[in-house]
């Protein structure tokens, strides 16, 4: 079964420093997408980043890159710089197909603070 | 460029009222929709998906159903609510990139509180 895990329920950083968020996943798929999804207290899902398994080269969008390392199934989010606006919870994703559809398997989250 | 709208943003229901949430996506047709429910401080789990109209696929079994009466339009369901039915509901849809990605984008989202 895929599974995704988190192990940093809480994580917190002072303004401009860079922070990294972990994150495991289990497959036995070949072929797959990870994602960073942020929620911050709106609650509202907001995509930070996608990285293809086929891809060697890690995926970067301004501040936030990643570090993924498909033989060990890990996938860190770095945030760089940070922000007060990145204060949110950061939940990494893995998508799998479903029957002409595809679903994304969660992992528990991490909460992270940004103080100024 | 695409949007995706839900509706009502808060509810509150009493136990054993019923549910109507709704879900509806702009600027995109034939899109995969799907239901995913998040319980207070943890990640999202997927309750249903439709790939076209009158399809859908359950989950995991429960309280709740789901219908798409329209092509961009999904909606989620309850004859009788229960306390466990609280919870935060997540509408989605799939994009489709060049080379066969995708990505989901997420609706804001419904909070529902059952007492």
């Amino acid at each position: 079964a895929q599974t995704v895990t988190q192990s940093q329920p809480e994580m917190s950083v002072q303004e401009a420093e860079t922070v990294t968020l972990s994150c495991t996943y289990d497959t036995s798929e070949s072929n797959y997408y990870l994602f960073w999804y942020k929620q911050p207290p709106s609650r509202q899902m907001i995509l930070v980043i996608r990285q293809e398994a086929y891809k060697q080269q890690n995926a970067t969008e301004n501040r936030f890159s990643v570090n993924f390392q498909k033989a060990a199934k890990s996938f860190s989010l770095k945030i760089s710089d940070s922000q007060l606006g990145d204060t949110a919870m950061y939940f990494c994703a893995f998508m799998k197909p479903i029957e002409g559809a595809q679903k994304l398997v969660f992992g528990q989250g991490t909460r992270l603070t940004i103080n100024p | 460029s695409q949007t995706i709208h839900q509706w009502p943003a808060t509810l509150v229901q009493p136990v054993g009222s019923p549910l109507s949430l709704e879900c509806t996506v702009e600027g995109t047709s034939n899109p995969n929709l799907y239901w995913y429910r998040q319980a207070a401080g943890r990640g999202l789990q997927l309750l249903f998906y439709s790939v076209g109209i009158g399809q859908i696929s359950s989950e995991v079994p429960q309280n709740l159903s789901a219908s798409r009466p329209q092509d961009r339009q999904f909606i989620l369901s309850s004859k009788k609510l229960l306390l466990s039915d609280s919870g935060f509901y997540l509408c989605a849809w799939n994009q489709r990139w060049p080379g066969n990605q995708e990505t989901q984008y997420f609706g804001p989202g419904t909070r529902l509180l059952v007492l």
